[in-house]
């Protein structure tokens, strides 16, 4: 079946590093969402991308679609503090109506 | 977006028992989508409701287990059957933006069974 993957599954950084997660999947996507879940919280709808090669920005965070449409990737400069939390990518099933969630990569952010 | 209303936003459960998990949405949706997330992992889809016809469920996962309502397009219930130990996880109802495709969680249900 149609798989998602993310790496990496941990990241530390110090506060003001940059941090990128990649998400790959196992077929070619027609679009990609992004999430972030905040410790004890729900998952919140971040971005999605569809075109091939897209890159779309929110202020500090960056998102690019691959060109061929299997593989994303977020980027966030000089991290903070509220960035603490657990970044999943989601591609749509083969039948399109429902999201596979990829593990998450779970990202500290050290003061 | 869509404003969800989850309840409980926990509960405590003895093995043996029943528990279920309502979702109401601001807005009229057409499909309602609950998930499974274990502590520390990612979202499992449990099934898809739709109003007025019979929920979806994905593999690994069966009405009798976990039973599903939807009588009317704000609204589902997400019964956990019959608990295990195992069953214990948060669960998440959703619903699917209009403008944008993403979706929009409730707050979540975290269950353990003892």
């Amino acid at each position: 079946g149609q798989q998602v993957m993310q790496i990496p599954q941990y990241q530390h950084v110090q506060e003001g590093e940059d941090f990128t997660t990649y998400c790959n999947s196992s077929t070619t996507l027609s679009n990609i969402q992004w999430y972030k879940q905040r410790p004890g919280g729900h998952p919140v709808f971040l971005i999605q991308l569809v075109k091939s090669g897209e890159v779309k920005k929110q202020k500090r965070l960056t998102f690019q679609f691959g060109e061929a449409k299997k593989n994303s990737s977020l980027h966030i400069t000089a991290t903070q503090t509220t960035d603490v939390g657990t970044y999943f990518c989601a591609g749509p099933t083969a039948y399109g109506q429902n999201f596979v969630f990829g593990p998450g990569t779970r990202l500290s952010v050290l003061p | 977006s869509a404003v969800i209303s989850q309840k409980p936003s926990r509960d405590i459960c003895q093995r043996g028992t029943s528990l279920t998990i309502q979702c109401q949405v601001d807005s009229q949706v057409t499909m309602m989508f609950w998930y499974r997330q274990q502590p520390g992992q990612s979202l499992t889809l449990i099934a898809t409701a739709n109003q007025g016809s019979e929920a979806t469920y994905e593999s690994g996962f069966v009405i009798d287990k976990f039973p599903i309502s939807r009588p009317n397009l704000t609204f589902s219930t997400l019964t956990v059957s019959n608990m295990s130990p195992e069953d214990s996880s948060i669960y998440l109802c959703s619903v699917v933006h209009r403008e944008d495709f993403g979706y929009t969680f409730g707050s979540g249900t975290r269950l353990t069974v003892v």
